[in-house]
């Protein structure tokens, strides 16, 4: 099962930033958090991961709370092309190679 | 930028027929991955591949499924005996290494069995 959990369904109005939380209060000192997303039904496309500080990539910003319980990716301005399922995955050596994916959430970015 | 490339994008199989979906992964990865998901329902892992051999196994990969890389740059997945419930689409990914590195994704065959 997976171990976040993430709101159904989100809106966002284009050009305005996108904030997707998550939770994960179980997370061991180990695991990572990933974001992933799936436009339709492509493949899941990887955005950012971290372990404990805050990133940023050219895609998004993620932000790690102090405790690591929680998380909150940020698309920073929004697009109609984000519009996707949003995917908070803990990954670590307990769960070997794979991904657990959970339902995730649905961003709909509106013009 | 690399990329995991899958084919065919689309297959129709009749139940009980055998089909091999292909994958390319990225070319200097080590680990290679198949997930599934059945129309309007989550990601499922099947199994994960490394150095030739069968690192993990879900539930879902019975003696139904195989995998193999026959060569330095193809992954297959083979269902032997295909059933209605096969129909999904499957997800190739490869990663550098194991966990805490990332997983790219292909984009997917189609499986339709009727």
């Amino acid at each position: 099962d997976a171990k976040t959990t993430q709101p159904p369904s989100m809106d966002c109005a284009e050009g305005r930033a996108a904030n997707l939380p998550c939770n994960h209060s179980t997370i061991s000192g180990n695991e990572y958090v990933y974001w992933y997303r799936q436009i339709h039904s492509q493949g899941p496309q990887y955005i950012i991961h971290g372990l404990k500080n805050n990133e940023t990539n050219e895609m998004a910003s993620l932000i790690i709370t102090e405790d690591r319980k929680s998380s909150t990716l940020i698309l920073p301005h929004a697009t109609l092309r984000d519009t996707a399922v949003y995917y908070c995955i803990v990954s670590g050596f307990q769960y070997g190679n794979k991904l657990v994916f959970g339902a995730g959430t649905i961003l709909r970015v509106k013009s | 930028e690399p990329e995991v490339t899958q084919t065919p994008s689309h297959q129709v199989t009749q139940m009980g027929q055998e089909v091999i979906l292909r994958c390319v992964p990225i070319s200097n990865h080590l680990y290679f991955y198949w997930y599934r998901q059945i129309l309007g329902q989550k990601v499922e892992f099947l199994v994960s591949f490394y150095n030739n051999e069968i690192s993990e196994k879900s539930e879902i990969f019975d003696d139904q499924f195989s995998v193999e890389r026959p060569d330095g740059s193809n992954f297959t997945l083979k269902i032997r005996s295909t059933k209605l419930e096969d129909s999904a689409m499957y997800f190739c990914a490869s990663s550098e290494a194991s966990y805490q590195e990332t997983q790219y994704f292909g984009p997917g065959t189609r499986l339709l069995v009727l």
